[in-house]
């Protein structure tokens, strides 16, 4: 089947930890995204990547680290840094990343829940 | 920065009654729209998406939605809900290829739609 698959579903973390949570597409798409999800603020941007071996970060990227050396995945690892790790991580892909054209549209992986012990 | 706003955190409705949900975002140039939803346990499916055209956009399951540019909002409409329709609503907005927006897709803080039968 085709589609975004994210490893582990759930993972517990102690302090100080790193830990690092997969993103496989088979999609054949050019762009990812890691988003993190928190009750009552909605999905919140850490980094894109438009194509392989280039990424930016988003809104909240502090604490967070990412690579894409393949095309089908980007995996995001979560660092000491980051302050409140607690959370659920979505990945998503895009055809590419202009999104303004019909057709073009985001989608989703099951998430990953995070907790820090 | 570009930036997405849901009015209601909660909504009750029983079924059969009519559904507006309200999104406004703040960012000047073109606009690519959307609306996800999330069903309990399940991951993010795109609804609805304006690009161009029509403003009034109609989606899956019977929602439409209707983009009015001089107001900034992107509103959800139902005219009649079913208990399936239980679900967290996001409203999401892209701005114009090229512009720092490019490839962000920021999402507003979600709404909870909860229909009694």
């Amino acid at each position: 089947d085709g589609g975004i698959t994210q490893s582990p579903k759930y993972l517990f973390r102690k302090e100080g930890q790193n830990v690092t949570l997969s993103c496989e597409q088979n999609l054949n798409h050019d762009a990812m995204y890691w988003y993190r999800q928190d009750p009552g603020q909605g999905l919140r941007l850490i980094y894109y990547s438009q194509i392989v071996n280039d990424f930016q970060k988003g809104d909240i990227a502090e604490g967070y680290s990412v690579s894409r050396e393949k095309k089908e995945s980007f995996p995001l690892t979560v660092t000491s840094a980051q302050k409140n790790p607690t959370a659920f991580y979505l990945c998503a892909s895009s055809p590419s990343p202009g999104l303004g054209f019909s057709g073009n549209t985001i989608y989703f992986g099951e998430g990953s829940w995070l907790t820090v012990v | 920065a570009q930036s997405v706003s849901q009015h209601n955190h909660h909504v009750i409705l029983s079924e059969a009654a009519s559904l507006e949900l309200g999104c406004n975002y703040s960012y000047g140039g073109t606009v690519n729209l959307f609306w996800y939803v999330q069903y309990p346990g399940q991951h993010l499916q795109l609804l609805l998406k304006y690009f161009s055209g029509d403003p009034l956009v109609k989606g899956i399951k019977g929602f439409e939605a209707e983009f009015i540019k001089s107001k900034f909002s992107f509103n959800l409409r139902k005219p009649s809900v079913q208990w399936s329709d239980t679900a967290e609503y996001f409203c999401a907005v892209n701005g114009d290829p090229g512009g720092t927006s490019y490839g962000k897709l920021t999402f507003g803080q979600g709404t909870i739609l909860t229909v009694h039968p």
